[in-house]
């Protein structure tokens, strides 16, 4: 079954400092995997996706992200954090084998940057 | 472009009564998805059209929940009658079509509360 785990419920950093949030995938074939952010009481918005090419995939708001297909991970990270990154991050994986390519979601990191 | 927009936003309700969710996606995506975000979960699909046909509705509770895409725009959501464990934020998302590079745009979803 395809699947996304993210280990950390909640990342703490403070403002200036590099941050990251993990993710890892479990898919049979090549992943096409994105991630997902969420502000309070919004829906979500997509940041950034790898599909094929370069492993390193930069998105919006500064926000790149690294694919290791030997580790299985696509981390989420961002050389200098600020207060409004502080939102909840999802981790996507499209199921290449449901004919829709359906969308599975991880449970989510709730990120928070101090000042 | 205007967002994909969902009415209402919160909705207070009692166990065994109905309810119903109306989402309007961005102009011209034909792909539109339902979603119910359980608190402390990732969005799990309920149910995907594309234009005004049901691709996927294999996680969708048939026994209570129904939607429909009329003319392949505005879609309802229904929820007949209403658990405890219906209480969730229901996303709307559409994207331009099912394909790997087009990504979800979400509404800000209604919040479902019911006592």
């Amino acid at each position: 079954a395809q699947s996304v785990a993210q280990p950390e419920d909640q990342v703490n950093v403070a403002e200036g400092n590099p941050l990251t949030v993990k993710c890892t995938y479990s898919v049979s074939g090549n992943p096409y995997l994105f991630w997902y952010v969420q502000y309070p009481n919004r829906g979500l918005q997509f940041l950034l996706k790898y599909i094929t090419g370069d492993n390193l995939v930069k998105g919006s708001y500064g926000f790149e992200a690294e694919f290791n297909k030997s580790q299985t991970s696509f981390h989420l990270k961002k050389p200098s954090a600020l207060v409004s990154d502080s939102a909840l991050y999802f981790c996507a994986v499209r199921d290449m084998t449901s004919g829709t390519y359906k969308y599975i979601f991880g449970t989510g990191t709730r990120l928070k940057v101090l000042a | 472009e205007a967002g994909v927009a969902q009415s209402p936003r919160y909705k207070i309700i009692e166990k065994r009564q109905s309810v119903a969710f109306w989402c309007n996606p961005i102009s011209g995506h034909a792909t539109l998805y339902w979603y119910q975000q359980i608190l402390g979960q990732g969005p799990k699909l309920l149910i995907q059209f594309q234009n005004n046909g049901v691709v996927d509705d294999s996680q969708l509770p048939k026994d209570r929940f129904s939607a429909e895409r009329l003319k392949g725009v505005d879609s309802t959501l229904k929820i007949q009658p209403a658990k405890l464990e219906d209480s969730a934020v229901y996303l709307c998302a559409s994207s331009l079509g099912p394909d790997l590079n087009s990504p979800l745009h979400f509404g800000n979803g209604t919040r479902l509360t019911v006592t």
